[in-house]
């Protein structure tokens, strides 16, 4: 069974500092894998997914997530945070078809940027 | 283009009542799921659906019901509402064409008293 683990349930971080909110999976076989944001109140937006394709994957607002196979990793940075990045961050794992085309989502993570 | 629309943005139930929550998609996705959010818990799955007329259980299934008779639509029914129901309820779509990425109604935030 594929599942997702986020280290961290807060993450605090000061304006400018680097962000580094982190992402492993359990999968037998090769996954997709996603980073959504989640604004106070709103719904989720995708940051970047990953396809098999390139292992550093670019997202919106300067983020970007390396996929490392070897430490079942997803990790997602940004090198400088910005105010505006506060909000709650979710890692999810699918598969190809069938059941395994729904996201398995971790817990998340809240990110808070001080002044 | 509207994506996924989900009505109503907020409900409050009493205890036993049952009701729909509607969710509709005009990207010809195949996938539709419903979860729902709960504070440290992530979403999680309550039921999904792989095309028209074929649903299933994810996680978190007991106490609602689904079916799917369009591509289009994706209901997501309260047989009975529990204070266990409150809940931030999100309808999502996607198609293996995009890699399963999930594009997310605005969600149902759903009160139980």
């Amino acid at each position: 069974a594929q599942s997702v683990t986020q280290l961290g349930s807060h993450v605090s971080v000061s304006e400018g500092a680097l962000v580094l909110l982190r992402c492993n999976y359990s999968s037998s076989v090769p996954p997709y894998l996603f980073w959504y944001v989640q604004y106070p109140n709103q719904g989720l937006q995708l940051l970047l997914k990953y396809t098999s394709a390139a292992t550093l994957v670019k997202g919106i607002n300067g983020f970007e997530a390396e996929f490392k196979k070897s430490e079942t990793s997803f990790h997602l940075t940004k090198p400088s945070a910005h105010m505006s990045d506060a909000a709650e961050y979710f890692c999810a794992v699918s598969h190809y078809g069938g059941s395994q085309g729904n996201l398995i989502f971790g817990k998340g993570t809240k990110l808070s940027v001080k002044p | 283009n509207a994506g996924v629309t989900q009505t109503p943005k907020f409900q409050v139930l009493k205890t036993g009542q049952s009701m729909t929550l509607q969710c509709a998609q005009d990207m010809n996705h195949e996938y539709m799921s419903w979860y729902r959010q709960d504070p440290g818990m992530g979403l999680r799955l309550i039921h999904y659906s792989v095309g028209a007329g074929i649903t299933d259980q994810g996680e978190v299934p007991n106490g609602y019901n689904v079916s799917r008779s369009t591509t289009e639509d994706f209901p997501l029914r309260l047989l009975s509402a529990a204070p266990s129901q409150t809940s931030v309820y999100f309808c999502a779509s996607s198609t293996v064409v995009r890699a399963n990425e999930a594009f997310f109604g605005q969600g149902t935030r759903l009160t139980v008293v």
